[in-house]
């Protein structure tokens, strides 16, 4: 059973900056995973704001940017907003499954 | 605009069945990849199938093998989600999402605003 696991909740000032990670239980995230990363707010859908490691969608503000850092895959939060508080999940790809696995979720608070 | 609309969820006793449905409009379906995502109340995000732009290829989560068959007619723009044998633990929101082009990898960029199953007696 794949488990890919992210920080249970971290909590970031207004302006400040966060980084959140994304770990798979079968070793280090490489691009060959195609991580993504969603936001999620109470009540609603999902939002796709990254996907292969690093690439934004026309809609992900410019404060949001994500990176391979240390074999896990990165979203970081620059300058957040209060409107960043949400649920954040990352997707990687495993090849051999073949088959796409969510993360456990971070939950930002921002205060 | 695109637009992805799930329907279909409903109350269902356990050992029942339910097809779900995604209508898309606003892109050419059959030039993308598509997927289903489920998300129990509460609780996170799980990845559940996905189907080629043909239809000739599917993948599905291994926790739900066997139950749940995920299918598309292209000439009516929709997916679909056939789910039996009902179990309790299959209670959750329902989403579709597109794939950003026609291959296993490409990335989520769309997606609905879910459809709730609750299996219940």
């Amino acid at each position: 059973q794949t488990v890919v696991t992210q920080e249970p909740s971290l909590t970031v000032s207004p302006g400040g900056t966060v980084t959140l990670t994304c770990a798979s239980s079968t070793g280090a995230v490489t691009s060959g995973f195609y991580p993504s990363w969603f936001q999620q707010k109470p009540g609603q859908a999902p939002r796709s704001l990254i996907y292969s490691a690093s690439n934004k969608h026309s809609w992900t503000p410019a404060r949001f940017s994500g990176s391979l850092l240390g074999g896990k895959a990165a979203l970081t939060l620059s300058g957040v907003q209060p409107e960043d508080e949400a649920e954040y999940y990352c997707l990687l790809y495993y090849n051999g499954a073949p088959s796409y696995v969510f993360g456990t979720g971070t939950k930002v608070t921002v205060l | 605009e695109v637009q992805l609309v799930e329907s279909g969820g409903a109350v269902v006793q356990p050992g029942g069945s339910l097809r779900l449905s995604c209508a898309a409009s606003g892109f050419t379906f059959d030039d993308y990849t598509m997927h289903w995502v489920r998300q129990a109340p509460g609780k996170g995000l799980q990845w559940v199938s996905l189907i080629s732009w043909d239809g000739s290829i599917t993948y599905y989560a291994d926790s739900i093998k066997g139950r749940f068959t995920i299918s598309r007619d292209n000439s009516k723009n929709s997916l679909y989600l056939q789910i039996n044998s009902l179990r309790t633990e299959d209670t959750a929101f329902y989403y579709c999402a597109k794939g950003t082009g026609g291959l296993i990898t490409s990335p989520f960029d769309y997606w609905g605003q879910g459809t709730l199953v609750t299996v219940s007696s």
